[in-house]
């Protein structure tokens, strides 16, 4: 079975800082894929940023970055020069044998 | 190109009652899944379809059903609708089913039952 975990209750950080948001999984599959979706007050999930399990480079999408570590199972995602819209969940998933399993989320609120 | 489109986008009924919820992927994408997301459970999958057939089942009761069309629309169905059922429901879509391929969602539908 899969397991995401994210345990962070929330999160504040200045606007313009940088800020780290944890997740760690567990799977026994060998291939699997890591997301990251933003999830503002409106409801709708927003891709933010992709991991495969082979791949030897993290993810980078813009301000997005995906830190990797796969003996420790964690798959962090650092957003650098955060902005007020930046405030929203955000939801670490993993997707293996074609099922997307979610972590539970992390409030972020970026300080003006 | 469009996103994922779901409606109706509110929605309040009564126990007992059942509902139909319509999802519309993007085009070109042929798999669709759907999701429940309520404040307790956080958010777990329901079921997800590929080539109007359904690949894959979460942990629902069968009240809860789906289907797909030839145009890769999906819908789903909950019936005798408890209180429990109050939640947001999401659809996304890849383009294929399996692999890691990315799923997009939609702006959801937001189900209150009284």
């Amino acid at each position: 079975a899969q397991k995401i975990t994210q345990t962070q209750p929330g999160m504040f950080v200045q606007e313009k800082e940088a800020v780290t948001l944890d997740c760690t999984y567990d799977t026994s599959d060998q291939s699997y894929g890591l997301f990251w979706y933003k999830q503002p007050s409106s409801g709708e999930m927003i891709f933010l940023i992709y991991q495969g399990s082979y791949d030897e480079q993290n993810a980078t999408e813009g301000r997005y970055s995906l830190n990797f570590q796969k003996a420790r199972k964690s798959a962090n995602l650092v957003i650098s020069a955060s902005q007020l819209g930046d405030s929203a969940m955000y939801f670490c998933a993993m997707k293996a044998n074609s099922k997307l399993t979610f972590g539970k989320g992390i409030t972020l609120s970026v300080r003006p | 190109k469009a996103g994922v489109t779901q409606t109706p986008r509110y929605l309040i009924k009564t126990r007992g009652q059942q509902v139909t919820l319509s999802c519309s992927p993007i085009s070109g994408h042929r798999s669709v899944s759907w999701y429940q997301q309520t404040p307790g459970q956080g958010l777990q999958f329901l079921f997800e379809y590929f080539s109007e057939t359904q690949r894959n089942k979460g942990n629902f009761p069968g009240r809860f059903s789906g289907r797909q069309f030839s145009n890769s629309r999906s819908e789903m169905n909950v019936s005798t609708l408890e209180l429990g059922d109050s939640a947001l429901y999401l659809c996304a879509s890849s383009p294929i089913f399996g692999t890691q391929e990315t799923q997009y969602f939609g702006p959801g539908t937001r189900l209150l039952v009284l």
